[in-house]
């Protein structure tokens, strides 16, 4: 899985797998996270966030789990397809009234048919 | 809507040049952010805007410069390009309030030479 500070992790899944992409964070005064999508040569494309009042949030074929205890994150992808390959990256926002983001690294995820 | 768009797509500048990279938000959001992307890392903060008019540094704002004169509008400028700049461009653009989902522009890829 990813972190804030770790080089670019992969995963490789075979289609119709369910996959699992980790991301530990730092710092414990965040209360926002969310996931990307980043198809090669395009913008991340948000996928779903979860605040930090919750421990489990889950969207069309994706679930997100927080784990606030050990300062972890996940984001589950039901029944893979070739379309998921891509970047994923988690961010989080670290508190205060910018609303801005501190991004991990990234995980690629290659879906084999 | 068309969203965050962003001009140019690439753009190739040799040492010393400068330029000025426009993004366009066309869903009146209040919070724009102009980040760079790097092989194997993730997104890095440059500069920011929390509304028109105003602008701050992110992680990484040396050699960038920045202005918001219209809400919809955010200018990310070079004033003297480097090598070391060499890099993707993403803006994007978030509402504020409740929300904290960022929404990313397509990208400029820039090659100084």
């Amino acid at each position: 899985g990813e972190s804030v500070g770790l080089h670019l992790p992969t995963l490789s899944v075979q289609e119709g797998d369910n996959s699992i992409i980790n991301c530990a964070y730092s710092n414990s005064a965040s209360d926002y996270f969310i996931w990307y999508k980043q198809e090669s040569g395009k913008g991340p494309q948000f996928i779903i966030d979860i605040r930090s009042n919750m421990d489990k949030r889950q969207g069309q074929r994706v679930t997100v789990l927080l784990n606030k205890t050990v300062k972890h994150l996940s984001l589950q992808i039901a029944a893979t397809q070739p379309g998921d390959s891509a970047v994923y990256f988690c961010a989080e926002n670290p508190g205060g009234s910018n609303y801005k983001l501190t991004f991990g690294k990234g995980t690629l995820l290659t879906v084999n048919p | 809507n068309a969203g965050v768009t962003q001009t140019p797509k690439f753009r190739v500048l040799k040492t010393g040049q400068s330029m000025t990279l426009l993004c366009a938000q066309d869903m009146n959001h209040e919070y724009m952010y102009w980040y760079r992307q790097d092989p194997g890392m993730g997104l890095r903060l440059i500069h920011y805007s929390v509304g028109e008019g105003t602008t701050a540094k992110g992680e990484v704002p040396d050699g960038y410069n920045v202005s918001r004169l219209k809400k919809q509008n955010f200018l990310l400028g070079l004033e003297s390009a480097a090598p070391s700049q060499t890099s993707v461009y993403f803006c994007a653009s978030t509402v504020g309030g409740h929300h904290y989902e960022q929404y990313f522009g397509p990208g400029t890829r820039l090659t100084v030479t």
